[in-house]
C-alpha cells in the first residue's frame, strides 16, 4: 500500500536551515504530484508547497515562497523540502502527501520541526 | 492566499445530520477550483473523505457528503456517528491552494 515516511526533523536556531525527506513506496512515484503541507502545535493545516510528477512546475504558499524549495528525486522515490532562513513561526509537523484529484490524499506521519534558540 | 473560513464547531447527536460549510472571500476561488475535504484524529495524521467536491475515495463511509453551490461548499455527514468527532478541513486547488480554517465536530 501507499507509504510516506518523512525524515529530517530537527530543532534548529532562527536563520537557520534544515532539509525534510519523505520516502515513498508501494506507488509509482514517479507518475505522481506531491504536496507539502504543515501543521503548528494545536493550529489548524497550511499548505505548504506542490510539485508535478517530473518536477518541472513548482507552487508555493506565501509564508514560505523564497525561503523554501521543494524538490524531487524520482530515481530514489524521495520528495524533498529545502527550509532556509527559518522563523520560529515556521515550527510545526511538516507532512508529504500524494495527489489524488488535485488534493493531497495519502499523508505520511510527519516530520517535527521545531525554531528555537 | 487567505485561508477559507469554517464555523469553529459544529455539533449534534447520534444519527443526526450536520453540515459543515466552507467559504472564500475570492471570487475566483470557486470558479474554477476543486474542493476537498478532511478528516482529522486528535494526535493522527488528516484523511481524505472528499476529494474534487464530491467524490469519495475507496472505503469512506457514503455517510460523508461534498458539494459546492456558489461561492460556498459544504460536507455532510449523516446517521451522525462517535467516530465522526474530530477536526474537519475543507480543501480548494486549481492554480492556487488553501486551507479552511478548520472545524471542531462534537458528537
Amino acid at each position: 500500500q501507499v507509504q510516506l515516511v518523512e525524515s529530517g526533523g530537527d530543532v534548529v536556531q532562527p536563520g537557520g536551515s534544515l532539509r525534510l525527506s519523505c520516502k515513498a513506496s508501494g506507488f509509482a512515484f514517479r507518475n505522481y504530484a506531491m504536496h507539502w503541507v504543515r501543521q503548528a502545535p494545536g493550529k489548524g493545516l497550511e499548505w505548504v508547497a506542490f510539485t508535478s510528477f517530473d518536477g518541472r512546475d513548482k507552487k508555493y504558499g506565501e509564508s514560505v515562497k523564497g525561503r523554501f524549495t521543494v524538490s524531487r528525486d524520482n530515481s530514489d522515490n524521495t520528495l524533498f523540502l529545502q527550509m532556509n532562513s527559518l522563523r520560529r513561526d515556521d515550527t510545526a509537523l511538516y507532512y508529504c502527501a500524494r495527489e489524488l484529484g488535485a488534493a493531497p490524499a495519502n499523508w505520511g506521519q510527519g516530520a517535527l520541526v521545531t525554531v528555537s534558540s | 492566499q487567505s485561508a477559507l473560513t469554517q464555523p469553529a464547531s459544529v455539533s449534534g447527536s447520534p444519527g443526526q445530520s450536520i453540515t459543515i460549510s466552507c467559504t472564500g472571500a475570492s471570487r475566483d476561488v470557486w470558479t474554477y477550483n476543486l474542493v476537498s475535504w478532511y478528516q482529522q484524529h486528535p494526535g493522527k495524521a488528516p484523511k481524505l473523505i472528499i476529494y474534487e467536491d464530491n467524490k469519495r475515495p475507496s472505503g469512506i463511509s457514503n455517510r460523508f457528503s461534498g458539494s459546492k453551490s456558489g461561492n460556498a461548499a459544504s460536507l455532510t455527514i449523516s446517521g451522525l456517528q462517535a467516530e465522526d468527532e474530530a477536526d474537519y478541513f475543507c480543501f480548494s486547488s486549481t492554480g492556487h491552494y488553501v486551507f479552511g480554517s478548520g472545524t471542531e465536530v462534537t458528537v
